[in-house]
């Protein structure tokens, strides 16, 4: 299995900075017929679901403010919020999708400063 | 709009089998578009991948559960099914369905609110 690292752990920001959130996999996760990175970001909230907010490493899913943006291929990737705003504070993962079984990041907690 | 809804037993006991059903609502499961999948969470833990299904009926699952897992699908419902035999209490985690894209080796887009399934006599 592909295992996807995450740090930091957790993150305290305070409104209206840039949080930045670390994604590395034990292998690439990057396919060089097509170019692409098979990662996906994720948010989930207290008691919810989790929501897709990037695919593909870096393509916003619809509906997702542009203030996420992630980047990075090969092993390296990175989810960047540009300002904080309060209904951000939730836990984020990293997911591969480039081999089965998907494996997830153990999460990273974002909190308000 | 696009919906999941998980159920099933809230509380299964030790070695029986968990089984959990997810209905897809605003959308076919038979559309060849896409894939339909199941994650689950243990109670304050991150996220494990078990298995996805087309409606064609291929399936892929996580090898650590594969011998003890069975995804199935029911097109005249419009539902997937999920079955976990032989369950022990690391086995309790809240249960989500999810929507994945065209092939095994896409995101999950779509996510049922997850239903927390507790393994105890």
């Amino acid at each position: 299995d592909i295992v996807m690292t995450q740090s930091p752990d957790s993150l305290a920001v305070s409104l209206g900075e840039r949080a930045t959130i670390n994604c590395k996999s034990s292998r690439s996760v990057s396919y060089s017929s097509n170019n692409k990175n098979y990662l996906a970001w994720y948010q989930q909230k207290a008691g919810q679901p989790p929501k897709l907010l990037i695919y593909w490493a870096s393509t916003r899913e619809s509906g997702v403010p542009d203030r996420f943006s992630g980047s990075g291929s090969g092993t390296d990737f990175t989810l960047t919020i540009s300002s904080l705003q309060a209904e951000d504070v939730a836990v984020y993962y990293c997911q591969q999708y480039y081999s089965t079984p998907h494996t997830f990041g153990q999460g990273t907690k974002l909190e308000i400063k | 709009q696009l919906q999941l809804q998980e159920s099933g037993p809230g509380l299964v006991k030790p070695l029986e089998t968990l089984s959990l059903t997810c209905t897809v609502s605003g959308g076919s499961i038979s559309s060849s578009s896409y894939y339909w999948g199941w994650i689950r969470q243990p109670p304050g833990k991150g996220l494990e991948y078990i298995g996805s299904i087309h409606y064609s009926g291929s399936a892929d699952y996580n090898p650590s559960l594969r011998s003890r897992v069975t995804i199935s699908v029911d097109t005249s419902k419009n539902q997937f099914s999920l079955k976990l035999s032989s369950v022990t209490a690391a086995d309790t985690a809240v249960y989500y369905c999810a929507r994945q894209g065209s092939s095994f080796y896409t995101p999950h887009d779509y996510w049922g609110q997850g239903t927390l399934v507790t393994v105890s006599s």
